[in-house]
């Protein structure tokens, strides 16, 4: 298994760009989610996804979009970059939730490091 | 917004002896308690999911305890070696429904030989 994939690993933007962060799984996870990591901030959540069809906000969403047409994929959509919006991003997931301990354990992806002049 | 607190921010431990550090959450609605092990310019990886009040975890010289009556847990490293080096961080879920993790800024630690 691939585990968790994520696309590109670094990128730079001009303020006002879009750009798409990939993310896809090959376990079969029910659970994705997206967190954005800043200096002495922390991972904070910004979206997640319970399965396929279902996506829901998390603690900082706004200027983000995100969908999940298919278990495997949950691409990440910046609809007009900020410099505020300079950061790590990490995509995660897991099998399921609220279903025990095992399989709420969380796979990380391995980053994608953006900066939005 | 969930607070979720660890202390200390940065350790710095001598290769050999033992450490702990806390990670504090709120009491009320609790559902899981996560502890993740960062090393620098990698993915964050799973070390405990803990669920229930006095659970203790062990993986190897690293354990956890749960309070979940007074919102705490412990992280202990035994006999700290180099490779322990990297930031644990906890994160709380709360019960009810879907909701993703909420993180901790983590603990930063240094094993210094």
């Amino acid at each position: 298994n691939a585990g968790v994939t994520q696309t590109p690993k670094f990128q730079v933007l001009k303020t006002g760009q879009s750009m798409t962060l990939q993310c896809a799984q090959d376990m079969n996870h029910e659970y994705m989610s997206w967190y954005r990591q800043d200096p002495g901030m922390g991972l904070r959540l910004i979206h997640y996804s319970v399965g396929a069809g279902i996506t829901d906000q998390g603690e900082v969403p706004n200027g983000y979009n995100v969908s999940r047409s298919t278990t495997e994929d949950f691409p990440l959509r910046l609809l007009s970059a900020a410099p505020s919006q300079t950061s790590v991003y990490f995509c995660a997931s897991s099998y399921s939730t609220y279903r025990g301990q095992q399989q709420e354990t969380q796979y990380f992806g391995p980053g994608t490091r953006l900066l939005v002049l | 917004i969930l607070n979720v607190e660890q202390s200390p921010q940065s350790l710095h431990v001598q290769e050999g002896d033992s450490t702990n550090f806390t990670c504090s959450f709120p009491s009320s609605n609790f559902y899981a308690l996560h502890w993740y092990r960062w090393e620098t310019a990698k993915s964050p990886e799973a070390l405990f999911v803990m669920t229930l009040n006095g659970d203790e975890k062990k993986k190897g010289r690293i354990s956890a305890t749960l309070n979940t009556k007074e919102g705490y847990s412990y992280l202990y490293i035994k006999g700290s070696q180099p490779e322990d080096s990297a930031t644990y961080l906890c994160a709380f879920k709360s019960g009810g429904g879907a909701d993703g993790l909420t993180f901790g800024k983590g603990t930063h630690l240094i094993i210094q030989p």
